[in-house]
């Protein structure tokens, strides 16, 4: 089946760097990829909608210079936490959307990657 | 294997009449969450239910949630065309992070 990678899965960091963050559909292509985040024990909140060849939608309230997203190719979106806080220590999650026969659309997640800013 | 079952697949139903999506689980959860998706655009968060609830609503939302079933249904009452979407849930088995989604249940609701 397909599948959705991420890298890293876990990163720590000093507070005030940039961290980048990679979401690849590793076996279709993607034109639209979802990025998430959550706090534990909370739901998945939406951050944003990864758009390849155009700028991404963000929801509101998220920071779109402060959440940078880049989808550059149909199997990868990156999302940068650019100057990062404490308070961005979450867990953030992509999606990737694969079109089948008949245009049938079918979401997969990716596992993952857990962010902890020192 | 999966964690959250939807059922049914596809539900089609007029306006005005109540849709019921059900959830089956295999092991147990720290908590169950419904989301919403509509066509090309990301999940949105419609009601989390903790393993020590048994019912919650939310407008017109009603999610029950039975974990000697290992079941939940999320009950939608007088629906409306704008309810038509993808309805997934998702149970998080350690409290953190550790969701695990459904394939869903496509709602379409006629007018």
């Amino acid at each position: 089946g397909a599948v959705v990678s991420q890298h890293p899965s876990r990163v720590i960091c000093k507070s005030g760097t940039s961290v980048k963050i990679e979401c690849r559909s590793l076996d279709f292509q993607a034109t639209t990829m979802f990025w998430y985040r959550q706090f534990p024990k909370q739901s998945l909140m939406l951050m944003a909608t990864s758009n390849e060849g155009s700028k991404a939608t963000y929801e509101q309230g998220v920071e779109k210079d402060k959440f940078l997203i880049n989808h550059a190719s149909l199997t990868l979106s990156t999302l940068t936490v650019t100057s990062a806080h404490p308070e961005d220590s979450s867990f953030y999650i992509c999606s990737a959307i694969m079109t089948g026969d008949g245009g049938i659309e079918t979401q997969y997640f990716g596992p993952g990657t857990r962010l902890l800013v020192l | 294997s999966q964690q959250g079952e939807e059922d049914p697949q596809a539900l089609s139903i007029q306006e005005g009449e109540n849709a019921t999506m059900n959830c089956s689980y295999k092991t147990s959860i720290n908590n169950l969450q419904w989301y919403r998706q509509n066509s090309g655009r990301g999940l949105v968060h419609l009601i989390l239910i903790r393993s020590n609830e048994r019912e919650k609503h939310s407008g017109r939302l009603r999610v029950t949630l039975d974990t000697s079933k290992k079941s939940s249904s999320l009950l939608i009452t007088a629906s409306r065309a704008a309810d038509t979407a993808s309805y997934f849930c998702a149970t998080d088995l350690s409290g953190y992070s550790t969701l695990t989604f459904g394939k869903g249940t496509m709602l379409l609701v006629s007018p």
